[in-house]
């Protein structure tokens, strides 16, 4: 089992619509919870990160994590085409050293 | 653009050669992590250098092995490819190591065994 688990999709939504994108892990130990945004051959790029249990919002985007559950979510309001790429949950293992990452979810929204 | 350099940007090569990639930190960044990115993998990370000392391993392979120079600039060398070893090869670089610190990503080098 990896440690973080991400259904790969793809999703793909209308412009405007609310996205859910979730991912779940193992570890009870992890505390540090990233959300990256991967456009197509390029590096990832930071989105949000929150610590431990509880919601960040940023503009249109939104980051949950619920330790009970070992679940992570990001929601994007009023998607925009811009906003098609794939999206990578992860994690922070073995100090503040390496981030666990899951599959990535690749997200496309249509005009 | 993160700041972090990574050069090649494209590498073909056959099997059992060998390669070096290299990556320029940001500015003021001490650490560098390095990670690969597969299809059937996804992105996992590799190893890790803080001021040019080892500081985390994680799945590298023996056949692999990489440096951080005092200049800070880090080295990634892989040897006696394999077609597996095709992938997405990235660097990112942080401040420090003691708390968390943002990773930011370089473009990555995109090597082909053939």
């Amino acid at each position: 089992q990896k440690e973080v688990e991400q259904d790969p999709g793809p999703l793909s939504v209308p412009e405007g619509a609310i996205v859910s994108l979730n991912c779940t892990y193992s570890n009870s130990a992890f505390q540090y919870f990233m959300w990256y945004r991967q456009y197509s051959r390029k590096g990832p790029e930071l989105l949000m990160y929150t610590y431990s249990s509880g919601n960040k919002e940023d503009g249109r985007f939104t980051a949950q994590v619920d330790k009970s559950s070992k679940y992570i979510s990001l929601f994007i309001r009023d998607s925009q085409p811009s906003d098609s790429a794939t999206y990578l949950c992860a994690s922070l293992s073995g100090g503040y050293n390496k981030l666990i990452f899951g599959a990535g979810t690749r997200l496309a929204v249509h005009p | 653009d993160s700041g972090v350099t990574q050069t090649p940007k494209h590498l073909i090569t056959a099997t059992g050669q060998r390669v070096t990639l290299r990556c320029s930190p940001r500015s003021g960044d001490l650490s560098v992590y390095w990670y690969q990115q597969s299809l059937d993998q996804g992105l996992q990370f590799l190893i890790q250098y803080y001021n040019g000392e080892e500081r985390a391993k994680g799945n590298i392979l023996e056949r692999f092995s990489a440096q951080q120079f005092p200049d800070l600039h880090s080295e990634l060398n892989l040897s006696s490819l394999e077609l597996g070893d095709s992938a997405l090869y990235f660097c990112a670089s942080s401040v420090a190591t003691n708390s968390y610190n943002e990773q930011f990503f370089g473009p990555g080098t995109r090597l082909t065994v053939l």
